[in-house]
């Protein structure tokens, strides 16, 4: 079972609002991400981090910021929410240098944006 | 640019066989994966493949054809726990995950 943990898990917001979504993992693993996936559609890499002080973009990194201070946490932060923001977000870890690349992925948190 | 198909749903009875395809146009390979992901859930790493041929666990096995840039995942003896939907995942030269929409398998009775 994976430990790797995702708050809020459904959050209604109105347009412009600041949000963070938290993710933190208790499997020291060194890599983290954030996907976006909406129903029956791909999964697309918003950011991801190789460690403490990494942070990358990925495909959807435009409106959106990540941190790594600490190896287990590694929260998503939108400045405006708008309703484009609607989506489910998903949060997940590997081992860094783990061959296979298996993914750990939290429960996700449902974002609506009114 | 990088593609990844799959079937968007596919129905099986339960105790059948049933193979999910995929196929891919990636620039660079370093493995392919096959998760699964209940409805309103994450999803959870079902299998790897890097090499050509047939990787068995369990009732369910994943096959990899490098050069025609082909897989499928094939579930045997189906239960009603399998209605999910199977996402197929190609690591590319960058070591990126590109992720096709996924394929929804409803198991019937």
């Amino acid at each position: 079972e994976a430990d790797i943990y995702q708050t809020p898990r459904y959050l209604v917001i109105g347009t412009g609002k600041k949000i963070t979504l938290e993710c933190s993992q208790t499997m020291g693993h060194d890599k983290m991400y954030w996907y976006q996936q909406d129903p029956g559609m791909e999964l697309h890499l918003i950011h991801y981090s190789y460690g403490v002080n990494s942070t990358e973009k990925g495909d959807l990194s435009s409106e959106s910021t990540v941190s790594r201070i600490r190896t287990e946490h590694f929260p998503l932060t939108l400045e405006s929410a708008r309703p484009s923001h609607t989506s489910q977000y998903l949060c997940a870890s590997s081992e860094r240098g783990h061959d296979t690349g298996e993914l750990f992925f939290g429960e996700g948190s449902r974002l609506t944006v009114l | 640019g990088q593609n990844i198909d799959q079937p968007t749903e596919m129905t099986a009875t339960e105790g059948a066989i049933v193979q999910i395809n995929c196929t891919y146009q990636t620039s660079g390979f370093n493995g392919l994966f096959w998760y699964q992901q209940h409805a309103g859930e994450a999803p959870t790493f079902l299998s790897y493949n890097v090499l050509d041929g047939l990787e068995e666990k369990g009732r369910f096995s994943s096959f990899l054809s490098r050069s025609k840039g082909y897989s499928y995942l094939l579930l045997k003896e189906l239960q009603m726990k399998d209605s999910a939907s199977y996402l197929c995942a190609v690591m590319d030269s960058n070591y990126q995950l590109i992720w096709g929409a996924g394929t929804k398998l409803i198991i019937k009775p």
